[in-house]
């Protein structure tokens, strides 16, 4: 079964704080972990993305750290906003049987950011 | 540079017919993939086209079916429809060379009420 499992199912920090959400992957041939930011009444936009040759990838306010071993991953926020608030997904793949064109989900985190 | 277009955004259907979604990608993009997102099983892996063929699929049942033209616009139709089919529907487009792991883009959805 290919699953990723996500953690919190929801998550209320407050302004500045740093949100943590974790992903944890059973498949070790996934080599492509993105993750993706959902405003309701939208689609899915991609914030950011890792390959397991890196343990930390940084892109603005967001950070993905990747544990291969343990096969898990996680990605911070730093200094959240309540313009962050929205939902988070990760998702993994791989790139012999269908690369970022067919993405296994985690179920979602619901992160409230409070002033 | 246009993003992905789903059209319509909206669709109240009846149980028992079918519906038609249709899907344009980013230019240039080849790969079209479609998802469905309902509130108990999350974001879903329906099928992914690529240069009008279908190269991946998912675990659904045969009601659930799509095409990709040669402008790599693709349509997904759903037969005999069941009330558990309401849901959003999502397309995502990417380069889908398959060597790689492309980075993949989702449109804004459409909302399919079944009743």
């Amino acid at each position: 079964q290919q699953q990723v499992k996500q953690s919190p199912q929801s998550l209320i920090v407050q302004k500045g704080g740093i949100p943590i959400i974790n992903c944890a992957y059973e498949n070790t041939a996934f080599d492509y972990f993105p993750w993706y930011q959902q405003f309701p009444g939208k689609g899915p936009a991609l914030l950011i993305a890792i390959r397991p040759d890196v343990s930390e990838k940084k892109e603005g306010r967001f950070t993905i750290s990747f544990n291969k071993s343990a096969k898990q991953f996680s990605l911070h926020i730093m200094d959240s906003q309540p313009g962050d608030s929205a939902t988070y997904f990760c998702a993994a793949s791989n790139k012999l049987t269908g690369g970022g064109n067919k993405l296994t989900f985690g179920t979602g985190t619901q992160l409230k950011v409070e002033l | 540079k246009a993003g992905v277009t789903q059209t319509p955004r909206y669709l109240i259907k009846t149980r028992g017919q079918q519906v038609t979604l249709s899907c344009s990608p980013i230019s240039g993009h080849r790969s079209v993939s479609w998802y469905q997102q309902t509130p108990g099983q999350g974001l879903q892996f329906l099928f992914e086209y690529f240069s009008e063929t279908q190269r991946n699929k998912g675990n659904f049942p045969g009601r659930f079916s799509g095409r990709q033209f040669s402008n790599s616009r693709s349509e997904m139709n759903v037969s005999t429809l069941e009330l558990g089919d309401s849901a959003l529907y999502l397309c995502a487009s990417s380069y889908g060379g398959y060597s790689m792991n492309t980075e993949a883009f989702f449109g804004q959805g459409t909302r399919l009420t079944v009743v």
